[in-house]
């Protein structure tokens, strides 16, 4: 069981380029999350989703975009990278029950130079 | 909104047991977890708590005070394994599951 599948695992990007982050589950997940992860930040939501054809900004959702047009995968798209954007960036999901965790994947380290 | 506050490093011993705190102010609460997160890794669950009280397993145990706005993650018999960040993070009432991390709490473990 795979659970939650992140990729690519690492990037390093120009400023200004593009690009999509894959989240798949196979957990059969109502809700999924991007977080971004910054030394001395925590986890912070950037976009979530609470089914199919549905998303939400999260916290800091400035310079991200997001499509969940099958249930199990979620996309992240940076339009124009910034050097701001530079962060360790993990999908998460979870069923729908108020008790249930959230599972990750193991990251995306993205470099922007 | 919320915010939530945990320590930023603690060193122990192996075999000794150390707590880490961590207190919480929300508009709406409907839960405590705890991760733990190794170095370059995910985080993965460890407890869950949403009535007051302690929640035990195995080496780990967990406590919530919903009325102090309050929770500890208790780690016993530490291995050098647990050496990693732990990570405290608040559900809200909100649709979607959300969750608030805190800053983490990364706990060194000294032979």
């Amino acid at each position: 069981n795979a659970g939650v599948t992140q990729t690519p695992k690492f990037r390093v990007l120009k400023t200004g380029q593009s690009m999509t982050l894959l989240c798949a589950q196979d957990m059969n997940h109502e809700y999924m999350y991007w977080y971004r992860q910054d030394p001395g930040m925590g986890l912070r939501l950037i976009h979530y989703s609470v089914g199919e054809g549905t998303t939400a900004k999260g916290e800091v959702p400035d310079g991200y975009n997001v499509s969940r047009l099958k249930k199990q995968n979620f996309l992240l798209g940076l339009e124009s990278a910034a050097p701001s954007q530079t962060s360790v960036y993990f999908c998460a999901s979870s069923g729908e029950d108020w008790g249930q965790p959230q599972h990750f994947g193991d990251g995306t380290r993205l470099s922007i130079l | 909104g919320q915010n939530i506050d945990q320590p930023t490093e603690m060193t122990a011993t192996e075999g000794a047991i150390v707590q880490i705190n961590c207190t919480y102010q929300t508009s709406g609460f409907n839960g405590l977890f705890w991760y733990q997160q190794h170095a370059g890794e995910a985080p993965t669950f460890l407890s869950y708590n949403v009535l007051d009280g302690l929640e035990e397993k195995g080496r780990f145990s967990s406590f919530l005070s919903r009325s102090k706005g309050y929770s500890y993650l208790l780690l016993k018999e530490l291995q050098m394994k647990d050496s990693a960040s732990y990570l405290c993070a608040v559900r809200g009432i909100a649709a979607g599951n959300k969750l608030t991390f805190g800053g983490g709490t990364r706990v060194l473990v000294k032979p």
